[in-house]
């Protein structure tokens, strides 16, 4: 399968704990991206990378969340001290990088904070 | 104000049925127009895009009215398999998605 894949796909963590999360892009797509979802609600934007290089961040992504993508390949979203409103679908999805490009999204790590 | 805002439904027709989707988007400066599919625990999947000048796809219609910051999906012969979410999604700017919050879609035999 060389579509998104993300690891793990589900999460049970207690209040406090650190998890992360980790997304393999298609191999050739340079663009990779977070998102989260909540019930009954679509994707929200969390933050982007062009590469290694994390271009943008939404003001969703609190001081508690950080994600990297050190090589420009896989990308690991971290999320520290936990809270029961972090209890989300965490979706990744990649692209091309060229203008007005499909982005393809990962099966998501469903994640409930105990 | 949310930058997408669809109908969540439920919308739930007869097989055979032609149902249609709206939604509306906020920002006028918004550059490209998606219909997503997402099924029930399931990450969303590109439906089509959406072209100012309408474009079809089989049984699939998707409109868009820039003056009125409007977005249409049309599904004609609705079949048991396009029992899913239905997501409009708007890209403003260079490269975040925008996404509605569905609109949730059971046809029914």
């Amino acid at each position: 399968d060389t579509g998104v894949s993300q690891d793990p796909r589900h999460k049970i963590t207690k209040r406090g704990q650190n998890v992360t999360f980790r997304c393999d892009p298609i191999s050739e797509h340079n663009r990779l991206y977070w998102y989260r979802q909540t019930l009954g609600q679509g994707p929200e934007f969390l933050t982007y990378f062009q590469n290694e290089a994390q271009l943008e961040k939404s003001r969703l992504l609190s001081d508690r969340f950080s994600a990297e993508r050190p090589k420009g390949s896989f990308s690991t979203l971290e999320i520290q001290r936990t809270e029961q409103g972090d209890s989300a679908m965490y979706l990744c999805a990649s692209s091309l990088g060229t203008n007005g490009e499909t982005q393809y999204f990962g099966p998501g790590t469903r994640l409930l904070v105990l | 104000r949310k930058e997408v805002e669809q109908d969540p439904g439920p919308f739930n027709v007869p097989e055979g049925a032609t149902v249609a989707f709206n939604c509306t988007y906020s920002n006028s400066a918004s550059q490209s127009f998606f219909w997503y599919r997402q099924d029930c625990r399931k990450e969303p999947k590109l439906l089509m895009s959406v072209y100012s000048s309408g474009n079809e796809d089989g049984r699939f219609t998707a409109q868009l009215n820039r003056a009125s910051q409007y977005i249409s999906l049309l599904i004609r012969d609705s079949k048991l398999s396009d029992s899913a979410t239905y997501l409009c999604v708007v890209k403003t700017g260079a490269n975040n998605l925008f996404f509605g919050t569905g609109t949730r879609l059971t046809v029914i035999p």
